[in-house]
C-alpha cells in the first residue's frame, strides 16, 4: 500500500546550522508533497509544499527538493533558530483521492 | 484559507461510551478527511468523509467503530464508539482545496482521553 518513510526521527542542531529531513514515498501517482510543522499541543501547520512538476522550491530559510525518479523529497532549513524546534511531518498526496499519507515525523531541536 | 472549527477541543470519557466530534468549515470544500494522531505518533488517516454518501475507510478502521456523517459541503462529524483507553488520541479533521485541489489544512484537533 501507500507508504512514506521519513528520516531521521530526531535531529539536534546548533542555532545557525542547517537541518535536512528526508522522505521517500511509494505511490508513483503521488504528485503533491507538503511539509507540516507541529508545535506541542497544536495542529499541524503547512510550511511549504512542492508539486511534481517542480524540482525545488524555496521560501526564505526553508526549501524543499523533489526527485520524482527516485521518489525522494527533502526539507532544508538554513540558519536554524530556537523557534524552529518542533515536530516536522512530510506527506504525499495522490491527486485521485486527495488524501495525505504522512511520514513518521522528525523531532527537531535547535540548541541556542 | 478557510476557517476550520472543530469541537470539542478536548474531552475525558468513560470507557464504553461514545463521543461525537464536529468539524465546521466556513466555506464549501470538496474533500474532508478524519485523522488520528496517537501520543507521540504521526497522523493516520481514518476515512474520507463523502458528502451525501457513506465514508470511505482506510485499512484498520471500520464504520461501526468510527461512524462518520457529512450532510453538506461544510460540515462533518466523527463518532468514536464504545471507547477504550486505546482510543485516547488526538482526532483531527482536514479539508482540501486550493490549486489542483490538493492543499490540506487541519482543524485544531480534539484531544480525547478515555479512562
Amino acid at each position: 500500500g501507500e507508504n512514506v518513510e521519513q528520516h531521521p526521527s530526531t535531529l539536534s542542531v546548533q542555532e545557525g546550522d542547517s537541518a535536512v529531513i528526508k522522505c521517500t514515498y511509494s505511490d508513483s501517482a503521488s504528485n503533491y508533497f507538503p511539509w507540516y510543522k507541529q508545535e506541542l499541543g497544536k495542529r499541524p501547520q503547512l510550511i511549504i509544499d512542492i508539486r511534481s512538476n517542480v524540482g525545488e522550491k524555496k521560501d526564505q530559510r526553508i526549501a524543499v527538493t523533489l526527485n520524482k525518479t527516485a521518489k525522494h523529497f527533502s526539507l532544508h532549513i538554513t540558519e536554524t533558530q530556537p523557534e524552529d524546534s518542533a515536530v516536522y511531518f512530510c506527506a504525499a498526496s495522490n491527486p485521485n483521492t486527495g488524501k495525505l499519507i504522512f511520514g513518521q515525523g522528525t523531532t527537531l531541536q535547535v540548541k541556542p | 484559507s478557510a476557517v476550520i472549527s472543530q469541537k470539542p477541543s478536548r474531552d475525558i470519557c468513560q470507557r464504553g461510551t461514545s463521543l461525537t466530534i464536529q468539524c465546521q468549515v466556513d466555506s464549501q470544500v470538496t474533500m474532508m478527511f478524519w485523522y488520528r494522531q496517537q501520543p507521540g505518533q504521526s497522523l493516520t488517516l481514518i476515512a474520507t468523509a463523502n458528502q451525501g454518501s457513506e465514508a470511505t475507510y482506510e485499512s484498520g478502521f471500520v464504520i461501526d467503530k468510527f461512524p462518520i456523517s457529512r450532510p453538506n459541503l461544510t460540515f462533518s462529524t466523527l463518532t468514536v464508539s464504545n471507547m477504550s483507553p486505546e482510543d485516547s488520541s488526538i482526532y483531527l479533521c482536514s479539508v482540501v482545496w486550493g490549486t489542483g485541489g490538493t492543499e490540506a489544512f487541519f482543524g485544531q484537533g480534539t484531544r480525547l482521553t478515555v479512562v
